[in-house]
């Protein structure tokens, strides 16, 4: 099936401590990006990245890192300069080239904690 | 930027009732979509329409773009429907990039 596959879907963060999280997709889409939600809040851009080697900083960039080497992988590293971390992180991509508005489709999430 | 604005926050609902969420936004957009976020956190898609009306069994939505307003109505309402809706968009001026989202509508249905 083409999808969304974001992995693992819980994750827990030790003080100082850097993270990875995954996010492939099998839609041959062009734009991933990555979302931070707060409880009670809508979502919040992170990074996106439109083409293969190349991405731009959302709203809360800051303590986050990513890279896109290969079209159907986007993986999000939160650093230990992101100090309140614990949230709800979504991936999603898109179709159609680099201004396309084709709708957004979402991987179904990662939990992260502090321990 | 722009604004997302959802109304109401909080809606309680009978199983059986009907009901009508907004979403007005402060400027032009090529990009509207509906989503319904499930008690596990799954965001589905439920439209996409950045102007006119669509159904989907007993969803149906419609955008207003000339006056900025996005209807979405759920008639019959089962416990299933449950959860937060959100709405969210892009900038006429700012195609291909990131969706900005409103604060969401929480819905509950009991039985």
């Amino acid at each position: 099936d083409g999808g969304i596959t974001q992995s693992p879907k819980y994750l827990f963060r030790k003080e100082g401590q850097n993270v990875t999280l995954s996010c492939e997709q099998n839609l041959n889409h062009d734009a991933m990006y990555w979302y931070r939600q707060d409880p009670g809040q809508g979502l919040r851009l992170i990074y996106y990245s439109q083409i293969v080697n190349d991405f731009q900083k959302g709203d809360i960039a800051e303590g986050y890192s990513v890279s896109r080497e290969k079209k159907e992988s986007f993986p999000l590293t939160v650093t230990s300069a992101q100090k309140n971390p614990t949230a709800f992180y979504l991936c999603a991509s898109r179709g159609g080239g680099g201004y396309s508005n084709q709708p957004q489709h979402f991987g179904d999430g990662t939990r992260l904690s502090i321990l | 930027g722009i604004q997302v604005e959802q109304s109401p926050p909080d809606l309680i609902l009978q199983e059986g009732a009907n009901s009508t969420l907004r979403c007005n936004f402060s400027d032009s957009v090529n990009n509207l979509q509906w989503f319904h976020q499930n008690p596990w956190g799954q965001l589905i898609n439920l439209f996409y329409i950045p102007s006119g009306t669509k159904q989907n069994g007993r969803l149906s939505a419609t955008t207003v773009a000339t006056e900025r307003y996005s209807l979405l109505y759920i008639s019959s309402s089962q416990t299933t429907d449950s959860g937060v809706y959100f709405c969210a968009v892009i900038n006429r001026d700012q195609a291909g990039t990131a969706l900005i989202f409103g604060k969401g509508t929480t819905l509950s249905v009991s039985s």
